[in-house]
């Protein structure tokens, strides 16, 4: 079955540096990926998708790129700020269609001043 | 504003009671999703449903039930029969077409069972 894998541990960094989160996936070439922010005792907010074909998208301070070789996805956040603070998870996609996702657990980011 | 209501936000059961959980949307999305998080565990899939009067089990849909009669609405009924019921529940909707391929979520009702 899929498998997704991101860092169970939070990840600390300053203000102003660049966050770089991890997405490993086993099992599956999904067509597409996804990564989500999520608030403590919120909904998942959508941030970025990224096709199979693509290797790289950008919207505004973010960045995520695909690696379907390495199975892996990258999402980094530059010129960090305390208010991106929060989990960020991963998804792809499933076979069989129906926007079926399977998510990862999620990294903790904590920005700090 | 367009997006997804669920309600209750909070919710405390006692075993052996069902419990129905809200999840409205006014994006005028055809499909809409339920999941579970737990501590530790990515977002499971419990039931979804692309269409009006037409739903599907997820990866987790024993000891829960759902419907949807109209397109706005797809509550679920947390039952008796689910062992470990205590969990936070986010709804969500897409559209299937065009298929940007995002969810947008509601912002999740937290059930303890007592």
């Amino acid at each position: 079955s899929q498998k997704i894998e991101q860092n169970s541990e939070a990840l600390n960094i300053q203000e102003g540096k660049t966050a770089t989160l991890t997405c490993n996936y086993t099992n599956y070439s999904p067509a597409y990926l996804q990564w989500y922010r999520q608030d403590p005792g919120r909904g998942p907010v959508f941030l970025l998708l990224i096709r199979e074909n693509e290797k790289e998208k950008r919207k505004e301070r973010l960045k995520v790129t695909f690696d379907t070789t390495l199975k892996q996805s990258l999402f980094h956040i530059t010129a960090s700020q305390p208010a991106d603070s929060a989990t960020y998870l991963c998804a792809l996609d499933r076979a069989g269609g129906g926007n079926k996702l399977t998510f990862g657990t999620g990294t903790q980011l904590k920005v700090e001043l | 504003d367009g997006g997804i209501t669920q309600s209750p936000k909070y919710l405390f059961r006692k075993e052996g009671q069902n419990v129905t959980l809200s999840c409205e949307q006014n994006l005028n999305h055809d499909a809409m999703y339920w999941y579970r998080q737990d501590p530790g565990q990515g977002l499971r899939l419990i039931y979804y449903s692309q269409i009006v009067n037409d739903f599907q089990k997820g990866d987790i849909a024993e000891g829960y039930s759902v419907s949807r009669e109209k397109k706005e609405s797809f509550p679920l009924t947390v039952t008796s029969a689910q062992k470990n019921p205590t969990a936070f529940y986010l709804c969500a909707s897409t559209l299937t077409f065009p298929n940007t391929g995002e969810l947008f979520f509601g912002e999740g009702s937290r059930l303890t069972v007592l």
